[in-house]
């Protein structure tokens, strides 16, 4: 298996565009999970999917943030519109049915000019 | 927010020497993890202790669970350069099993 699998590995944009991160999880695990890391906030757990449902998306920080995940193999994160302050290094992450470790994809660093 | 602080922020030790790192948390736990992120790159799980464990050993690494002081220490022996990253500890409680992460320790491993 390749692992988690997120596109574009960087992107850079200006304030005011959409931007739609990508992230294929691993085959057959039952969750998903996008989180968000800066050196100020750490990292953030923004909302996660079990079995494609979205169960928590508390840490959506604003409206202009939305996640879909139409089938098991694939989700997106969008930012529309993009501000400055969105940007850091979006990692998307898959796990197991059993209570045990998560992987994680190699991130999306997002700049907004 | 936060349930787990790591401590400390930052580390810097010789090659050779060992290295720990602390997790203080707040509230009853499932399970505490401890993961590893370098440079760049996304965090690669290392170890899951469980609240009814008190240690557990892998390879280099052991991570103690002392839930009466509701803190984790990671120990990683015999320190290599190559261990240099940040070390995360996550916990999760109640019926969710999410966890939640702390902020990191940076640990730099000078060869």
């Amino acid at each position: 298996d390749a692992g988690v699998i997120q596109s574009p590995r960087h992107e850079v944009t200006e304030m005011g565009q959409e931007v739609t991160l990508r992230c294929k999880p691993i085959s057959g695990h039952d969750y998903l999970f996008w989180y968000r890391q800066t050196m100020m906030r750490g990292l953030e757990l923004l909302i996660y999917f079990n079995n494609n449902v979205p169960i928590d998306d508390s840490g959506m920080p604003e409206d202009r943030f939305s996640a879909k995940m139409p089938n098991a193999s694939f989700s997106t994160l969008k930012i529309q519109p993009s501000e400055p302050r969105d940007s850091a290094v979006y990692f998307c992450a898959s796990r197991g049915i059993e209570v045990n470790e998560q992987f994680f994809g190699p991130g999306t660093r997002l700049t907004v000019l | 927010s936060q349930q787990g602080e790591e401590d400390p922020q930052a580390l810097s030790i010789q090659e050779g020497e060992n290295a720990t790192m602390n997790c203080s948390y707040k509230t009853s736990i499932n399970n505490l993890q401890w993961y590893r992120q370098n440079s760049g790159r996304g965090l690669v799980h290392l170890i899951l202790i469980r609240s009814n464990e008190r240690e557990k050993h892998s390879g280099r690494l052991r991570v103690t669970l002392d839930t009466s002081k509701k803190s984790s220490s990671l120990l990683i022996t015999a320190s290599r350069a190559a261990d240099t990253a940040s070390y995360f500890c996550a916990t999760d409680s109640g019926g969710s099993y999410i966890p939640t992460f702390g902020r990191g320790t940076s640990l730099i491993v000078h060869p």
